[in-house]
């Protein structure tokens, strides 16, 4: 069964730094979205992407971060100058539809550990 | 303000019994409504979806109800193994793109 497949699995970063964390969504879905969780809390909405550009975004998701689908197969987000907030399991997931009517699959996360 | 809220952080069930976990929501109006497991360091997988015009829907073990006017929904796990122990989350999805999930409800079934 195709999955959604996220790198690396576990990133360290000096505070300040900019990190990119990458996706590979599934090949067929046309709409894409990452997410974070923060350890012990719930999961939180950051952006969904549709064709080539942004559809939505949320108030965690601002100057600091971008998202990009560089090639038509990786999707990536860019942490500019990471906080040490920033620290948490950042998941990708993309879809078929949009998000209500189809459901979404998930990557198994990136783990952000700001230093 | 918006809530989603999951009944209780924790749920322990004998081996066997019915599981049920409730997801109540406040100034939202979802058009769907999905279930998703999620285990210790791995993503949330997609387990149900209930649509707002539907008050019940069924996979296997599993039942989801979804009642608009009391912004409930229920999700019942029958005859529960401890395989099903994990975090489970409810999730609204509004007419845009957006997702919301609630904080989860952790299950551990005891043999």
């Amino acid at each position: 069964e195709p999955e959604v497949t996220q790198t690396p699995s576990h990133q360290v970063t000096q505070m300040g730094q900019e990190v990119i964390l990458r996706c590979v969504p599934i090949s067929n879905h046309l709409y894409f979205y990452w997410y974070r969780q923060i350890l012990g809390q719930k999961v939180e909405f950051l952006v969904s992407f549709y064709n080539n550009e942004i559809s939505e975004k949320s108030e965690i998701f601002d100057d600091q971060f971008s998202v990009e689908r560089p090639d038509g197969s990786n999707f990536t987000l860019k942490i500019r100058s990471t906080k040490l907030e920033d620290s948490a399991m950042y998941f990708c997931a993309s879809g078929l539809a949009r998000s209500g009517n189809q459901p979404q699959h998930f990557g198994d996360g990136t783990r952000l550990s700001i230093l | 303000s918006q809530k989603i809220e999951q009944n209780s952080e924790a749920l322990n069930i004998q081996e066997g019994k019915t599981a049920t976990l409730t997801c109540n929501y406040t100034n939202y109006s979802p058009a769907y409504l999905q279930w998703y497991r999620q285990d210790p360091g791995r993503g949330p997988v997609f387990l149900l979806l209930i649509r707002e015009n539907e008050k019940e829907k069924r996979k296997e073990r599993l039942k989801v109800t979804f009642d608009t006017t009391l912004k409930q929904s229920l999700f019942h796990i029958t005859a529960s193994q401890p395989a099903d122990s994990a975090t489970y989350l409810c999730a609204l999805a509004l007419n845009n793109n957006d997702m919301r999930f609630g904080a989860g409800t952790r299950l551990t079934v005891k043999p």
